[in-house]
């Protein structure tokens, strides 16, 4: 496609429940990252990969929070036994180079937690 | 550490009047910095980067940045502003040496008609 996908748009989740948040990234890019945006905060780094290597995942809050990319394109972020502080934006973005300027960002998910 | 300070909450502006949205970094090294801007239920919009060369930056909507080294400040601006320049914008600074941005908190535009 011509942007960034993410799905699901909107996401709610009992609290201890498991979630996947999915980023389809644009085609060819080869830099894929996750950012969580909690209400009235800028955008947080959570990973890194470039193809399929996750080289950064220095953002992820806990081990509750997991995140692959297994063939290079499609990433899934997968958050476990869901709490109420991960309610926020997780928004994907790509990027055809390896550095990181030239990120596309996608429309996000948002996750509420109750 | 990076980071990246937006002073303003809001700024508010007559349609028509410039604008300007505060942004200083702390930054090691050479700074890459960034404005995007997002509306509602929208991800970030790319509207323009200083990596090198001349301070001042063109980007897109007619937005320009100022970057200021001595001051360590990256203020966006607008010669006239309009309604639909309405959003929330922000500031964001990369190392040169890694892939992530930091943002700022974020500023909160508003053109009244």
């Amino acid at each position: 496609g011509a942007g960034v996908s993410q799905s699901p748009r909107y996401k709610v989740a009992k609290r201890g429940q498991d979630v996947a948040l999915r980023c389809d990234p644009i085609s060819g890019h080869v830099s894929l990252f996750w950012y969580q945006q909690a209400l009235g905060q800028g955008p947080e780094f959570l990973t890194y990969f470039q193809n399929e290597a996750q080289l950064d995942k220095s953002g992820l809050p806990s081990d509750r929070f997991f995140a692959e990319r297994p063939e290079g394109s499609v990433s899934t972020l997968k958050i476990q036994r869901t709490q109420q502080e991960d309610s926020a934006v997780y928004l994907c973005a790509s990027s055809l180079f390896r550095l990181g300027y030239g990120y596309t960002f996608g429309s996000g998910t948002r996750l509420t937690v109750v | 550490a990076q980071s990246v300070a937006q002073p303003e909450d809001q700024v508010n502006v007559a349609e028509g009047n410039p604008l300007t949205v505060k942004c200083t970094y702390s930054v090691s090294g050479n700074p890459y910095l960034f404005w995007y801007v997002q509306y509602p239920n929208r991800g970030l919009q790319f509207l323009l980067k200083y990596i090198t060369g001349d301070n001042l930056v063109k980007g897109s909507y007619g937005f320009e940045a100022e970057f200021n080294k001595s001051q360590t400040s990256f203020h966006l601006k607008k010669p006239s502003a309009l309604v639909s320049d309405s959003a929330l914008y922000f500031c964001a600074a990369m190392n040169t040496g890694f892939q992530k941005l930091v943002f700022g908190t974020g500023t909160r535009l508003l053109v009244s008609p």
